[in-house]
Parts: structure tokens; C-alpha cells; sequence
């Protein structure tokens, strides 16, 4: 079954960085994309990019520029990604997903179980 | 960005029918999806491309709608469907998400 395992939470010091994991199980790495997702109370949830599992390649949602980076390790079938710069505006969790296309469009059909990020003096 | 608008909570009578409306600020055709979260728990996917029900999702779930407005069904609910439903949008990046829709038992 497929299966997207999430490392564990993380506290974190302003200005410092964190790299969260995400490793997929139960189908070919390579034939979906991850995308990621943060949520918080807030703001809900908000699309922080996709990483195509295949190339590297990357998109990201205009306002996590310079706040994410996606990498992927496809020999160990994991994908990273790596907040910057923390503040506690970054505090929240963050999910991994696959990314799926059908005819109507792209969604999330397995999601990660979460990793929340606490940023704290 | 596209922004999606639904009602904070509802309120139904188990057995009854829930009916959660989301409206796009924008036309987004099909490409509208719907997702349960329980407390504590990641977002599932129940339905995909406005009214297509994913893979092991029980039929009383539903969805309809295209353009600016959509409805997700859940007919007849059960108490395990208390959970804060979500719609998203992929017709526009970025893609976007509801505020989410809180279910409760009356």
C-alpha cells in the first residue's frame, strides 16, 4: 500500500533551518510528484510547491520562494525539503503528498502524517 | 490567486444529509477536489475532478459543480464523519485550498 512516511517534529531557532523528510513506500517513486503542504491555524492549508521525484525538477508557490527548496534522493525514495531563514510565521506542520493528474486536474492522493515545525527562542 | 470560500461549520442530524458548499473566485472548471481531515490526523482524499469519487471512498460521499460553484454530499452521515472537510482548486498556480468546513452531529 502506499505509504509516505514523515521524519519526526522539529524545534527550531529563529533565524536557523530545518530539513523535514518525507519517504514514500507502496508504489514507484519516480512515476509522482511530491508536493508539499503547510497548515496552520490561521492560515490553513497553503501549497508550498511540487518536485518532480524523476528530474529534481521544481515549482514553487510564489510566496515559499526562498523559504523552501525541494530535493529529492531517489535512491533511498525520499523527498526533502528545507526551510530557511525561520521565523515564527514558519511554525506549523507540514505535509508531504503525492501528486496525482487526472483528466481534471492535480490533487493529493496519499498525504504524509505531518511533521510539525515549532520555531522558538 | 483563486480563493475558495466555505461556511465555517454545519450542523446535522445523524442519518440526515450534509450538504458543504465551496465557491471559486474565479472559474475553475472540473478541477476541484474535496478532502476529509479528522482531528489529529493528515487530509484524505475523497473526491476528484469535482464529482469523482477516489479509490475505497464509501458512495454516501458525493460532489457536483463546475465553474464557480460546488457542493460535496455526504448522504446519509455517520458519526465518523465528524471532520473538517476542505475543497482545492488545480485549475490556476497556485493551487489553492477552502478554509475548510467543520461538520458536526446535532
Amino acid at each position: 500500500q502506499v505509504q509516505l512516511q514523515q521524519s519526526g517534529a522539529e524545534l527550531a531557532k529563529p533565524g536557523s533551518s530545518v530539513k523535514i523528510s518525507c519517504k514514500a513506500s507502496g508504489y514507484t517513486f519516480t512515476s509522482y510528484y511530491i508536493s508539499w503542504i503547510k497548515q496552520t491555524t490561521g492560515q490553513g492549508l497553503e501549497y508550498i510547491g511540487y518536485i518532480n521525484t524523476g528530474s529534481g525538477g521544481t515549482n514553487y508557490n510564489e510566496k515559499f520562494k526562498g523559504k523552501a527548496t525541494l530535493t529529492v534522493d531517489k535512491s533511498s525514495s525520499t523527498a526533502f525539503m528545507q526551510l530557511s531563514s525561520l521565523t515564527p510565521d514558519d511554525s506549523a506542520v507540514y505535509y508531504c503528498a503525492r501528486w496525482r493528474y487526472r483528466g481534471a486536474g492535480y490533487y493529493f492522493d496519499y498525504w504524509g502524517q505531518g511533521v510539525m515545525v515549532t520555531v522558538s527562542s | 490567486d483563486i480563493v475558495l470560500t466555505q461556511s465555517p461549520a454545519l450542523a446535522v442530524s445523524l442519518g440526515q444529509r450534509a450538504t458543504i458548499s465551496c465557491r471559486a473566485s474565479e472559474s475553475v472548471r472540473s478541477s476541484m477536489h474535496w478532502y476529509q481531515q479528522k482531528s489529529g490526523q493528515q487530509p484524505k482524499l475523497l473526491i476528484y475532478g469535482a464529482s469523482n469519487l477516489a479509490s475505497g471512498v464509501p458512495a454516501r460521499f458525493s460532489g457536483s459543480g463546475s465553474g464557480t460553484d460546488f457542493t460535496f454530499t455526504i448522504d446519509p452521515v455517520e458519526a465518523d464523519d465528524i471532520a473538517t472537510y476542505y475543497c482545492q482548486q488545480s485549475r490556476n498556480d497556485p493551487l489553492t485550498f477552502g478554509s475548510g468546513t467543520k461538520l458536526e452531529i446535532k
